[in-house]
C-alpha cells in the first residue's frame, strides 16, 4: 500500500512568487490535512479537507489556500511568498476526520524563500 | 499558556532506561495523538487515543480525560528511540512543542 506522497520534496522561490504543493493520500483515505513546521513556531495546523470540502482551518493568512480533488489528492498554494514562509510543509491523510483518526504523514515539502 | 504543553523539552537517557514524556492540554478533546519525528523531518504516528491506555512494543501511551493529561512511556530505551516526540490535541490539531529525546548507548 503506497504511503502519502508529497511533491515536490524541495523547492526554492523568491519573495513575491507563489508556490503550489501537492499531496496524494493513501488510497481510500478521504481526509487530508496540511501543516507548517518552522524552527521558531514548531508544527502548526494549516487546514483540513474531507471529500473536497474544507472542514477546519488554522490561524494563517489568506495567502495560504488549499483544495481537494475528487480523487482525494490535495494541493496547497501560498501566494505572495514572504521570507517567513520558508518551512517544511507536511500533509497527512486519514480515513476520516483528522482529529479523531490515525494520521499518516508524507515526507514533506521543504520550501526556501529567498 | 499554550493549549498543549509537553514536558520535559529535552531528555537525555542511558540505553535501557525507562522514559516518560508528559502532555497536558487545556481544552477538552475527543482524542490525542503522539507523533515521533526523526532528524530529516519524517513523522510517524505512534498512537491515537481517546481513553485509557495503548501499548505497541516498548511504547505505552496513557490518557486521563478528566485530568487532561497524557503520558508516553518508553521501556528499555534504545539509541534508535532518539527523536522528537510530539503530542497533538485531536480536536483542534494543536501541537505541543515537542520533547527532544536522546538515548546514549
Amino acid at each position: 500500500k503506497a504511503g502519502v506522497t508529497q511533491t515536490p520534496r524541495y523547492l526554492i522561490k523568491t519573495r513575491g512568487q507563489q508556490v503550489t504543493l501537492s499531496c496524494s493520500p493513501i488510497s481510500g483515505h478521504r481526509s487530508v490535512s496540511w501543516y507548517q513546521q518552522t524552527p521558531g513556531q514548531g508544527l502548526q495546523f494549516l487546514f483540513e479537507y474531507f471529500s473536497e470540502t474544507q472542514r477546519n482551518k488554522g490561524n494563517f493568512p489568506g495567502r495560504f489556500s488549499g483544495r481537494q480533488f475528487s480523487n482525494s489528492r490535495s494541493e496547497m498554494n501560498v501566494s505572495t511568498l514572504e521570507l517567513g514562509d520558508s518551512a517544511l510543509y507536511l500533509c497527512a491523510s486519514s480515513s476520516f476526520a483528522s482529529g479523531a483518526n490515525v494520521l499518516t504523514f508524507g515526507a514533506g515539502s521543504r520550501l526556501t524563500v529567498l | 499558556k499554550n493549549e498543549v504543553e509537553q514536558s520535559p523539552q529535552n531528555l537525555t537517557a542511558q540505553e535501557g532506561e525507562f522514559i516518560t514524556i508528559n502532555c497536558s492540554y487545556s481544552v477538552g478533546i475527543s482524542a490525542l495523538h503522539w507523533l515521533q519525528q526523526h532528524p530529516g523531518g519524517g513523522i510517524v504516528s505512534l498512537f491515537m487515543l481517546s481513553s485509557g491506555k495503548k501499548k505497541h512494543g516498548r511504547l505505552i501511551a496513557t490518557i486521563n480525560i478528566q485530568e487532561k493529561h497524557s503520558s508516553l512511556h518508553i521501556t528499555a530505551s534504545h539509541p534508535r528511540d532518539s527523536a522528537v516526540y510530539i503530542c497533538v490535541s485531536g480536536s483542534r490539531l494543536t501541537f505541543g512543542e515537542g520533547t527532544q529525546l536522546t538515548v546514549n548507548p
